[in-house]
């Protein structure tokens, strides 16, 4: 079975502070892997997205990810937020082979001017 | 025009009431889904249909039906609504034919039972 792991729920910066927000799965073969954000009363768009190749991910608007197949882990780090960072953050999982997408819990990320 | 569409946006509904939401997209992708968002339980796969004839149910189907009319639309019906199943509702879509892509999500639904 697939699961996912934010254990950040709750994340306080200020502007220009480097972010880190953790992410990890279990599943037991080849995943996918992606950052969803969502901005306050919007849907979800992408962020970034992990298939195969370099584990080091680059994705809109200075963020990037990286996969550690080891750790089963998945980081969404950014080295300077910024004050319209301010959002919902989730990760998601999808094993190959799979049905479907499985969604992480979510990190609120608050960004003080 | 958004390429996932869901009607409507926003509904307050009484309990017992049956009420349908609706999903159409233009992306002409085969697969569809249904989640609903929680606070702090993040989105929850209610069903997903990979064709018109091929309905399957997610992690918390009870209390939810689907219909998948078309390729194009697949809508979500609470047979006798309740309290608890207020919720965003969010439907996306995703392609089998490339075996690497993302879902996209429509608007989402805040639907409101009292």
């Amino acid at each position: 079975a697939q699961s996912v792991s934010q254990h950040n729920h709750h994340v306080i910066l200020s502007e220009a502070a480097s972010l880190e927000l953790g992410c990890n799965y279990s599943y037991g073969g080849t995943v996918n892997l992606f950052w969803y954000v969502q901005y306050p009363g919007q849907h979800l768009q992408l962020l970034l997205k992990y298939f195969s190749g370099d584990p080091l991910v680059k994705g809109i608007k200075g963020f990037e990810a990286e996969f550690i197949k080891s750790k089963f882990s998945f980081n969404l780090r950014k080295p300077s937020v910024q004050w319209s960072d301010t959002a919902e953050y989730f990760c998601a999982v999808m094993g190959t082979g799979a049905n479907n997408l499985f969604f992480g819990t979510g990190t609120r990320l608050t960004v003080i001017p | 025009d958004a390429d996932v569409t869901q009607t409507p946006r926003n509904r307050i509904t009484k309990t017992g009431k049956r009420i349908m939401l609706e999903c159409s997209q233009t992306k002409g992708h085969d697969r569809m889904y249904w989640y609903r968002q929680d606070p702090g339980l993040g989105l929850r796969l209610i069903y997903y249909s990979f064709d018109v004839k091929d309905i399957n149910k997610g992690e918390i189907s009870d209390g939810y039906s689907v219909s998948r009319q078309a390729q194009a639309k697949f809508s979500l019906s609470l047979e006798s609504a309740i309290p608890n199943q207020t919720a965003l509702y969010f439907c996306a879509t995703s392609s089998s034919r490339d075996g690497n892509t993302e879902a996209f999500f429509g608007q989402g639904t805040r639907l409101t039972v009292v």
